[in-house]
């Protein structure tokens, strides 16, 4: 079958850096995604990974092993409202049926003062 | 740009009865997906819709069904309702074949079953 593992829930504190993991075992591999969503409304689009390598932007980073079946979420200088939970999917392929996204369940994240 | 809208936003149903909601994706898109999402099961697949045609579909039963028309907005109906059913229903359309976080989701639709 196909599978996305992420940590249910995390903590930090304002201002700390946060990582969060996400493993897959998946037919194919064609993508994975990062979004954000905050309690009460709709995901958000954060990162995109389809190669090796760690993609930056801004305080948010995305790491992808596809040997691993790895990646991560890198969250700098955590701020109150990065509060929210964070979802990993990936696309097994780019064709057909399989287009479709797998999504893990999320990570709920609780950033301190 | 309008974001994805989806109406209604909130809703309230009793065991047997149907219901339909309605997506209007970004202006452009041609693909919408649908997912319900629930705390225990997360973000489930329920369908994709691309020019008018289903070109995907998740694990769940018939009466889970929708609809695309000509102009890209679409409908997704789930008839005698169970319980279970209650959940938050997003709609997501994107550019097709577009790689870079293509999704862009509505606000969704919360639907409660008595």
């Amino acid at each position: 079958g196909q599978n996305i593992d992420q940590p249910t829930e995390m903590t930090a504190t304002e201002g700390a850096i946060v990582q969060i993991n996400c493993t897959y075992q998946t037919s194919g591999f064609n993508g994975l995604f990062w979004y954000q969503q905050h309690a009460g409304e709709a995901p958000t689009f954060l990162s995109y990974n389809v190669l090796d390598g760690l993609e930056e932007k801004g305080r948010f980073s995305s790491f992808l092993s596809r040997s691993k079946g790895y990646s991560y979420l890198l969250l700098k200088e955590l701020q109150m409202k990065d509060s929210a939970s964070y979802l990993c999917a990936v696309r097994p392929s780019n064709a057909g049926n399989n287009r479709k996204l797998i999504w893990g369940l999320g990570t709920s994240l609780a950033v301190n003062p | 740009k309008a974001g994805v809208t989806q109406t209604p936003r909130y809703l309230i149903k009793t065991r047997g009865q149907q219901v339909t909601l309605s997506c209007s994706p970004i202006s452009g898109h041609r693909s919408v997906s649908w997912y319900q999402q629930t705390p225990g099961q997360g973000l489930q697949f329920l369908f994709e819709y691309f020019s008018e045609t289903q070109r995907n579909k998740g694990n769940f039963p018939g009466r889970f069904s929708g609809r695309q028309f000509s102009n890209s907005r679409s409908e997704m109906n789930v008839s005698t309702l169970e319980l279970g059913d209650s959940a938050l229903y997003l709609c997501a359309s994107s550019l097709p074949g577009q790689g870079q976080g293509g999704q862009y989701f509505g606000p969704g639709t919360r639907l409660t079953v008595t």
